[in-house]
């Protein structure tokens, strides 16, 4: 079955590098993804990455994939306290299939 | 633009009662999904209509029931209502013709409490 685990809490100070990790089951999964969520909010995609890509740059944001792993993680440059919110990873081969999230706290 | 809308913000039902919530999907967007979003959870996917039809469904049992009309708009049922469908419930609407990545735009949610 499908399974996406996420650790649950991260603590960084601002300025800092934040590194948050995945691990999914489902290897037909096409697509991986990042999203945000932050209190009273929806979801807000972050970014996403093919699967057969190993590492994807989007501006302050890094993702890596480790395929043969299954091990995904997005690298957060420069973390500001606006970043403090609750990251989900997102497998997809049909419906996404989120983690529990792992809530990021910023510390001034 | 408006993104994807949902409607009540809140509510608050008792066990055994039926509730309905609303969704309307960006401009543009016409497949509609929606989710189950527990507390401390990450989201479960329910179902996904498209053309009307419900296309995929998750693993949820038939007391959650949808609808999706001619403007693209859905509604989320959920009859019998049990203390553990307490929940934020999200919609997200996409473009049923996007080929590559599954993009989503999420509402802010429907919150339920059920007494």
């Amino acid at each position: 079955g499908e399974d996406v685990e996420q650790s649950l809490f991260l603590s960084v100070r601002e300025g800092d590098s934040s590194v948050i990790n995945c691990t999914y089951t489902d290897s037909s999964s096409t697509y991986l993804y990042w999203y945000k969520q932050e209190p009273g909010a929806g979801l807000q995609l972050l970014t996403y990455i093919f699967s057969n890509m190993d590492m994807k740059q989007d501006q302050r944001l890094t993702v890596l994939l480790n395929k043969k792993d299954k091990h995904l993680s997005l690298r957060i440059a420069d973390t500001q306290t606006g970043d403090s919110a609750i990251y989900f990873c997102a497998e997809a081969w049909r419906a996404l299939t989120f983690g529990s999230g792992t809530r990021l706290q910023v510390q001034p | 633009d408006a993104g994807v809308t949902q409607s009540p913000t809140h509510l608050i039902k008792t066990r055994g009662q039926q509730v309905t919530l609303r969704c309307s999907p960006k401009s543009g967007h016409d497949t509609v999904s929606w989710y189950q979003q527990a507390l401390g959870q990450g989201p479960q996917f329910i179902f996904q209509y498209y053309e009307e039809e419900e296309r995929q469904r998750g693993n949820f049992p038939d007391r959650f029931s949808g609808h999706q009309f001619p403007n693209y708009s859905s509604e989320l049922n959920v009859n019998a209502l049990l203390l553990g469908d307490s929940a934020l419930y999200l919609c997200a609407s996409s473009w049923g013709g996007q080929s590559g990545a599954n993009v989503l735009t999420f509402g802010a949610g429907s919150r339920l409490t059920v007494l």
